[in-house]
């Protein structure tokens, strides 16, 4: 079965770290371009990192310097390292598969079901 | 940043009932647009991309138009297991970004 299984997720004090796992079955995880995108509950959906199939990383401003997207292709995995999480950080996490559009950036194609993040003192 | 925005936040409708969601960019993005379905506790689901191309499984009850800026996403004969949140996408820059969401309930 083609399917994302996103894990690690807790609750964190303000300033802590967490890694969280994204397992990948079904496909050729290697060949694929992998993504973070996050929910703020109630909210919509921010694209939160991305690893190219050749490990190149993408952030946006907002986690850049505190998230650290990897990728270990042989366990067909994707993790993402967050540092000095902050309150704004709280939400649940999706793993999401990428593809990648020639003069574009990315639509997403398969999801994981979300590992929730907690930041709170 | 792309600004999308959808709308209505929410509708309420019948069983049977055709309904149309929209979404707006702030700026062109061709038809580099992609719509999701998402129920609770559940993985969001592809449904289309660029903006009117039905990803493999998804049932042509569902249809999408649109192009530059406006697009809207249709759902015919609506069925108990089409109430759900759906959410669009642009993927013509760098970020991608989303819709804010759509709620589709029961009336």
């Amino acid at each position: 079965e083609v399917q994302l299984v996103d894990s690690g997720g807790g609750l964190v004090q303000p300033g802590g770290s967490l890694r969280l796992s994204c397992a990948a079955s079904g496909f050729t995880f290697s060949n694929y371009d992998m993504h973070w995108v996050r929910q703020v509950s109630g909210k919509g959906l921010e694209w939160v990192s991305a690893i190219g199939s050749g490990g190149d990383p993408y952030y946006p401003d907002s986690v850049k310097g505190r998230f650290t997207i990897s990728r270990e292709n042989a366990k067909n995995s994707l993790y993402l390292q967050m540092n000095s999480l902050r309150a704004g950080d709280t939400a649940v996490y999706y793993c999401a598969r990428g593809v990648a559009v020639l003069g574009g950036s990315w639509y997403f194609d398969l999801w994981g079901r979300g590992t929730l993040v907690s930041v709170s003192s | 940043d792309i600004q999308m925005t959808q709308s209505p936040s929410s509708l309420s409708a019948s069983v049977g009932d055709r309904v149309t969601i929209t979404c707006r960019a702030s700026q062109g993005i061709s038809n580099f647009l992609a719509w999701f379905q998402q129920k609770p506790g559940k993985a969001p689901k592809s449904l289309i991309y660029a903006a009117s191309t039905l990803q493999g499984g998804v049932p042509s009850k569902f249809s999408g138009s649109g192009s530059g800026t406006h697009f809207t996403l249709t759902i015919r004969s609506l069925q108990p297991e089409d109430f759900a949140t759906y959410y669009c996408q642009q993927y013509d820059s760098f970020p991608p970004t989303f819709g804010q969401g759509t709620k589709v309930e029961i009336k």
